[in-house]
């Protein structure tokens, strides 16, 4: 159990569009889901954290109007890069708790993000 | 601030034990997770301590000393597929989770 997906695995985009990135909880209600940045040899940065039905809760110095994040439902949270530049290409990683047992974050597999 | 400090990077060899240090310095305390991340996939879950003491799980164990602010994780009989990254993260007072930054482990033959 306490399997979470992301799609798509990797994507490569011109500079200027956007990006949708979705995570689902496949066989729990995910209260909260987080979304996280790691760049190459770096550790995971958390960028937000979204409760379902509310607006999401951003890390100081994470652009607000640059990465959108909407978690419409119990078990699904999509994050958009907007107007994407090369700077932004990164490893972004999701992750959702069940508010059961410790809070354990079970984690999607990533997705790969090149912007040319 | 809320530090977790954790070496860089550790060689060890096939076969044998290494012993990865974690101490901490977080506002509260709910528990202190280690995680394993191969390159280019996301973190999968090891183990999780909020009670002093040692938590073992097969070739994994992990301790936990609250009063020191410090854990470690041991892998025992090494395997070539256990070159990883290893993470360790403590929970916060607001159950937020603080990451550190990563120790990879390298081992060799």
């Amino acid at each position: 159990g306490a399997v979470v997906s992301q799609h798509p695995s990797w994507v490569i985009c011109k500079s200027g569009t956007s990006v949708k990135i979705e995570c689902r909880s496949l066989d729990f209600q995910a209260t909260t889901m987080f979304w996280y940045r790691q760049f190459p040899k770096q550790s995971l940065m958390l960028m937000a954290t979204s409760n379902e039905g509310s607006k999401a809760t951003y890390e100081q110095g994470v652009e607000k109007d640059k990465f959108l994040i909407n978690h419409a439902s119990l078990t699904l949270s999509t994050l958009t890069v907007t107007s994407a530049h090369p700077e932004d290409s990164s490893f972004y990683i999701c992750s959702a708790t069940s508010g059961r047992e410790y809070n354990e974050q079970f984690f999607g597999p990533g997705t790969r993000l090149t912007v040319l | 601030g809320q530090n977790i400090d954790q070496p860089t990077e550790m060689t060890a060899t096939e076969g044998a034990i290494v012993q990865i240090n974690c101490t901490y310095q977080t506002s509260g305390f709910n528990g202190l997770f280690w995680y394993q991340q191969h390159a280019g996939e996301a973190p999968t879950f090891l183990s999780y301590n909020v009670l002093d003491g040692l938590e073992e799980k097969g070739r994994f164990s992990s301790f936990l000393s609250r009063s020191k602010g410090y854990s470690y994780l041991l892998l025992k009989e090494l395997q070539m597929k256990d070159s990883a990254s290893y993470l360790c993260a403590v929970m916060d007072s607001n159950y937020q989770l603080i990451w550190g930054a990563g120790t990879k482990l390298i081992i060799k033959p």
